[in-house]
């Protein structure tokens, strides 16, 4: 079975500045898709970002970045000029290439401090 | 833009009871997703629905969780006999695809979750 493991309950940042949220994950498959959501306090989550794992490609959507390392199973996230409205839970999820579902991490509160 | 709708966004419920969660998902999506949120715990799967049944479930999805999409535009999740551990976030969500008809990813849109409490 998948997982995915993301080792920071809590992160923090000045606004303006840049913070990295890690994820990794564990599967046996050689083609997954991996995403990012964020979960502001309304509850509704919000795709953030995508990467399909046959790219060698780091996906990019504006201020947000990701550092997609296959052999190491990681997946994390960059979050350049950090803005107030980027307060929220982050969610990295993985699912496979015929799966239906997601496989959630636990999440990380990101802060940003004014 | 079209999103995923769901009420109640709050149900209170005493142990023992049916509850039913409804969610309308974007028009013109085929497949539906109910996930769970434990309060400070990760989002889980709990079973996916395309063509008026039952894809794919976890084994969270035991026999007093339901699903049935009534009519065309409602999906809803009933819990027979809630348990004080049924208590959660419920989130619906949709899907434009089969993942099977498209070699890369099929985005899941969310609703904003109905919080179930048992009490």
């Amino acid at each position: 079975a998948q997982t995915v493991t993301q080792s920071q309950p809590e992160m923090s940042v000045q606004e303006a500045e840049t913070v990295t949220l890690s994820c990794t994950y564990d599967t046996s498959e050689s083609d997954y898709y991996l995403f990012w959501y964020k979960q502001p306090p309304s509850r509704q989550m919000i795709l953030v970002i995508r990467q399909e794992a046959y790219k060698q490609q780091n996906a990019t959507e504006n201020r947000f970045s990701v550092n997609f390392q296959k052999a190491a199973k990681s997946f994390s996230l960059k979050i350049s000029d950090s803005q107030l409205g980027d307060a929220a839970m982050y969610f990295c999820a993985y699912r496979g290439h015929y799966g239906q579902n997601f496989v959630f991490g636990p999440g990380t509160r990101l802060s940003v401090l004014p | 833009e079209p999103e995923v709708t769901q009420t109640p966004s709050h149900q209170v419920t005493q142990m023992g009871q049916e509850v039913i969660l409804r969610c309308v998902p974007i028009s013109n999506h085929l497949y539906f997703y109910w996930y769970r949120q434990i309060l400070g715990q990760k989002v889980e799967f709990l079973v996916s629905f395309y063509n008026n049944e039952i894809s794919e479930k976890s084994e969270i999805f035991d026999d007093q969780f339901s699903v049935e999409r009534p009519d065309g535009s409602n999906f809803t999740l009933k819990i027979r006999s809630t348990k004080l551990e049924d208590s959660a976030m419920y989130f619906c969500a949709s899907s434009e695809s089969v993942p099977r008809a498209k070699p890369f990813y099929n985005e899941q849109f969310f609703g904003p979750g109905t919080r179930l409490t048992v009490l």
